[in-house]
């Protein structure tokens, strides 16, 4: 199985911050990369895919990066909104595996 | 706008199987576009894929669930079903069903289950007697 490994597990920041999350794959994956948001009590949200696509409707502060084993989400300027967890998903093969997740906290 | 939406018990005893259906509204199960999928995800944990379908009958399972899942879907009633068998307190979950994008792999020329677009609220199934 691809482990999917994210850092930091939490993070504290403010509004107006720009955050940046890394998720690395255990083997290359190429672009076949995930990104997803959760608030408590919700479904998770896609945010982006194949690495850097932002999902329609999503708000252009969010960015994917990245190829093979290493990538990056980045939120350029944290709103009220965004305090959530976030979590990578590889979609390069079965099975099909998350990250363990990271919170962004106040 | 495309609704997914799951039922089935909330309580289930150990030993015993967990069933649950996914109803889709708002567009077809039967789109050559998209494969459907189950999630599941402990309380305070991480997600964990269980399982994704295409309506063929098509289906791809985690491995690490062994034999114990079972995916259906029903086309006619826009429905796909998840059975996981021999239950344990391991199994105590919120389990969402979601819509996969279906992407076209240009190195292998096959289309491969790709991320999750669409999610059901998520139900919470207890595992205990």
């Amino acid at each position: 199985d691809i482990q999917m490994t994210q850092s930091p597990s939490s993070v504290s920041a403010s509004v107006g911050d720009r955050v940046t999350i890394t998720c690395r794959a255990s083997q290359d994956i190429s672009t076949w990369l995930a990104w997803y948001q959760q608030k408590p009590g919700k479904a998770p949200r896609l945010l982006i895919y194949a690495a850097s696509t932002l999902q329609s409707g999503v708000p252009s502060r969010f960015s994917g990066s990245g190829s093979g084993t290493d990538f990056t989400l980045t939120i350029s300027s944290l709103q009220p909104e965004d305090f959530a967890t976030y979590s990578c998903q590889q979609t390069d093969s079965f099975p099909l595996t998350f990250g363990g997740g990271t919170t962004v906290e106040i | 706008q495309l609704r997914l939406q799951e039922s089935g018990p909330g309580l289930v005893k150990p030993s015993e199987t967990l069933s649950l259906t996914c109803t889709v509204s708002g567009g077809s199960i039967s789109s050559t576009t998209y494969y459907w999928g189950w999630i599941r995800q402990p309380p305070g944990k991480g997600l964990e894929w269980i399982g994704s379908l295409f309506y063929t009958g098509t289906t791809y399972n985690n491995p690490s669930l062994k034999s114990r899942v079972t995916m259906s879907i029903d086309t006619s009633d826009n429905q796909f079903s998840l059975k996981l068998s021999s239950v344990t307190a391991a199994d105590t979950a919120v389990y969402y069903c979601a819509r996969h994008l279906r992407s076209y792999d240009s190195l292998t020329g096959y289309y491969v289950v790709d991320s999750n677009d669409y999610w059901g609220q998520g139900t919470l199934v207890t595992v205990s007697s």
